[in-house]
């Protein structure tokens, strides 16, 4: 099957830092999306993204699909950004298999 | 986005009994839903695809006849845990699309089953 990577697998910034978060997958994708999974379990949809570029206030996402990787931008980080973020790819049948998960605390 | 809604959040149950999760499309119609369960510290593992009025199909290693996967109607889809043991914990979350190709999924909040 797909293989979904995810790095780094932990982050510790300090409020106000920025950072990108990249997700490598190992074959071709239908579709991207990135998740943040907030303490309590709920995903939360960040980006639907199969290729190109989106922004959405201090969070933007770029995946290049001929590469095979997206990266997640995240700036002036909070920390309400604390929490674990998850990409995950589809190949067919809508059907999602997610990454192993960046876990980022942003400390005051 | 569209709303997807699971039930209970969480759950404590004892050990050989069963119990069933709902997962709701509440504002489309969901033709396919997916079963995920992630266990602590780790990512969301598909257990098993559901669509409305045909059997569920299963990942590689998920028991069928453990987890329980009824999808009856356009917008609920349930899973049983049949005979619960204590490995059996974990957080259960499910997914659901319309039915189009390439098209954006979204979550229910979860389930945290403890079997103790």
């Amino acid at each position: 099957g797909i293989q979904v990577e995810q790095s780094p697998p932990d982050l510790i910034l300090q409020e106000g830092a920025n950072s990108t978060l990249r997700c490598n997958f190992s074959d071709s994708v239908n579709n991207l999306q990135w998740f943040h999974q907030n303490p309590w379990g709920q995903l939360i949809n960040l980006f639907y993204i199969p290729s190109g570029t989106k922004q959405n206030g201090r969070l933007s996402a770029t995946t290049v699909a001929t590469e095979r990787y997206s990266l997640l931008y995240i700036s002036s980080s909070q920390t309400t950004d604390s929490g674990v973020y998850f990409c995950a790819v589809e190949r067919a049948g809508n059907q999602f298999y997610f990454g192993t998960g960046t876990s980022l605390t942003v400390i005051p | 986005g569209a709303v997807v809604s699971q039930h209970p959040s969480w759950v404590i149950c004892k050990s050989g009994t069963s119990v069933k999760i709902e997962c709701r499309s509440l504002d489309f119609q969901a033709t396919t839903m997916f079963w995920y369960r992630q266990f602590p510290k780790q990512s969301l593992m598909l257990m098993a695809t559901s669509n409305e009025g045909s059997k569920a199909t299963y990942e590689q290693g998920v028991e069928k006849d453990k987890f329980l996967i009824n999808h009856a109607s356009l917008t609920l889809s349930t899973l049983t845990v049949t005979s619960a043991h204590p490995e059996d914990s974990s957080f259960y979350i499910c997914s659901a699309t319309g039915g189009a190709v390439n098209t954006e999924a979204f979550f229910g909040q979860g389930t945290r089953l403890t079997v103790v």
